[in-house]
C-alpha cells in the first residue's frame, strides 16, 4: 500500500526538542522530493520545509518561520524523512503532516501522512 | 513571498448547486497551482495540479481554472461527500504558501 506514517509527536516545554520520522512504503521514496506540512488547532495549513532527492543532492528550503531551528532529513535506505525541531516554541503547536512531491520541481503534494501532534507548552 | 487569497471563506450551498471557490496570488505563479481537499479529522487530499490537471480518482465534477493571479476550483454538482475545507496552493516559488482555505458546507 502506498501510504506515509509519521511518529515522533508528543508534548514538550518550550525551548525542547523534538524528532518526528515519517515511514514511506508502496512507492520509490528516493525519486521524489518530500515536505513537512503544519496545521495549527483549528488554524489553516503551513509549509514547514522540504528536502530534496538525491539527483538534486538533498538539499532543503525552509520557511522564515522555522529556519535556523528546523532540520529536515531523509534516509532513503530506510524510506524515511525525518524533522529534528529545536528550540521549540508555543506557536510551533499543530498537527504535523509529512507529504509527498509529486514530480519534478515544481511539485504539489500528492500523498499525505495521518500527521502526527506536537504540543509545546508548559 | 507570494501570499494567496482566497474567497470566499465559508460557504454554504445545496446538494446539486454548482460552486466556484477563487484564489488570487499576489504575483504571477504561472500555472503552479493547487487545490487540496480536507474532511474534518483527516489528512489533506490533492484534487488538482498545474492549476487544473484533474489528480488520478478525483470524481470528474472538480475542476480547476485559471493562470497568472487569478484560479478558480469549481464543483459543478455539490455532493453532500464534498463538505470540506478546501485550500489552494502556490508553488512556484520558495516559500510555498497556501491560502487561508474555503469551508464548505452543505444547506
Amino acid at each position: 500500500e502506498v501510504q506515509l506514517v509519521e511518529s515522533g509527536g508528543g508534548l514538550v516545554q518550550p525551548g525542547g526538542s523534538l524528532r518526528l520520522s515519517c515511514a514511506a512504503s508502496g512507492f520509490t521514496f528516493s525519486d521524489h522530493y518530500m515536505d513537512w506540512v503544519r496545521q495549527a488547532p483549528g488554524k489553516g495549513l503551513e509549509w514547514v520545509g522540504r528536502t530534496r532527492n538525491k539527483a538534486n543532492s538533498y538539499t532543503t528550503e525552509y520557511a522564515a518561520s522555522v529556519k535556523g531551528r528546523f532540520t529536515i532529513s531523509r534516509d532513503d535506505s530506510k524510506n524515511s524523512l525525518y524533522l529534528q525541531m529545536n528550540s521549540l516554541k508555543t506557536e510551533d503547536t499543530a498537527v504535523y503532516y509529512c507529504a509527498r512531491g509529486r514530480e519534478g520541481s515544481y511539485s504539489s503534494f500528492d500523498l499525505w501522512g495521518q500527521g502526527t501532534m506536537v504540543t509545546v507548552s508548559s | 513571498d507570494i501570499q494567496m487569497t482566497q474567497s470566499p471563506s465559508t460557504l454554504s450551498a445545496s446538494v446539486g448547486d454548482r460552486v466556484t471557490i477563487t484564489c488570487r496570488a499576489s504575483q504571477s505563479i504561472s500555472s503552479w497551482l493547487a487545490w487540496y481537499q480536507q474532511k474534518p479529522g483527516k489528512s489533506p487530499k490533492l484534487l488538482i495540479y498545474k492549476a487544473s490537471s484533474l489528480e488520478s480518482g478525483v470524481p470528474s465534477r472538480f475542476s480547476g481554472s485559471g493562470s497568472g493571479t487569478e484560479f478558480t476550483l469549481t464543483i459543478s454538482s455539490l455532493q453532500p461527500n464534498d463538505l470540506a475545507t478546501y485550500y489552494c496552493q502556490q508553488y512556484n516559488s520558495y516559500p510555498l504558501t497556501f491560502g487561508g482555505g474555503t469551508k464548505v458546507e452543505i444547506k
